[in-house]
């Protein structure tokens, strides 16, 4: 069965210091990767996909930026963190296919000081 | 790009009451369209789908419809309860193009089951 891993669960990080998120995807190959941001309101903000090793596709212009470098994992950094990167941090992955769910990783909660 | 909205934000309802959530797409292009369930502190776990050839869907107490005319699709939750307390996100995706497998999230509705 495919699974999904993403770490820390919680992060609280000073202004101006650096970032990484790691995802990792299990039981599947040639996933689509995507990082997803939550912030108060609960809506699911699109960041990063990707369709395969080193191609990233940026959906909003940003402080952070992703990269693929192996087929199952997808990580989100930044190299100074602002207050406004605070929030609830989401890795899923989805088949090539159109017509088929996402699975989300358990998120990540991180608090910029 | 695709557009979902989603309605209402909030949903209040008393145990054994039914919930219904409303979702628009822009897309006609889109031919997915899921339903997840997110609970404090952990990612969105899909409970239901439905593809463009079927107009409704059931899963014991939980139902999708879906009208592609009018490009618009619903959440029914029957006989609530408490566990159904959650934030509940609808989607779209679209199965070709450039977008391919992109799923285009509504902005979530906060259901509360009060015993």
């Amino acid at each position: 069965s495919q699974t999904i891993h993403q770490w820390p669960a919680t992060l609280v990080q000073p202004v101006g210091s650096p970032l990484s998120l790691e995802c990792t995807v299990e039981g599947t190959s040639n996933p689509n990767l995507y990082w997803y941001r939550q912030a108060a309101g609960r809506g699911l903000q699109l960041l990063f996909y990707s369709v395969g090793i080193g191609q990233i596709s940026s959906e909003v212009p940003q402080n952070l930026s992703a990269s693929r470098p192996q087929d199952r994992q997808f990580i989100l950094s930044s190299k100074k963190l602002l207050l406004s990167d605070s929030g609830f941090y989401l890795c899923a992955w989805k088949r090539r296919s159109g017509d088929t769910e996402a699975f989300f990783g358990q998120g990540t909660r991180l608090t910029v000081v | 790009g695709e557009n979902v909205e989603q309605h209402p934000s909030t949903l209040s309802v008393q145990e054994g009451d039914s919930a219904v959530i409303k979702c628009t797409y822009s897309d006609s292009a889109s031919n997915y369209f899921p339903w997840y369930k997110q609970e404090l502190g952990k990612g969105p776990q899909l409970i239901i789908d439905i593809r463009s050839n079927v107009g409704e869907k059931k899963d014991q107490r939980i139902a999708v419809t879906l009208n592609k005319t009018a490009k618009h699709f619903s959440l029914h939750i029957t006989e609530t309860q408490p566990e159904d307390s959650a934030v509940y996100f609808c989607a779209a995706s679209i199965s070709a193009g450039s977008t391919l497998g992109r799923l285009y999230f509504g902005r979530g509705t906060q259901l509360t089951v009060w015993p």
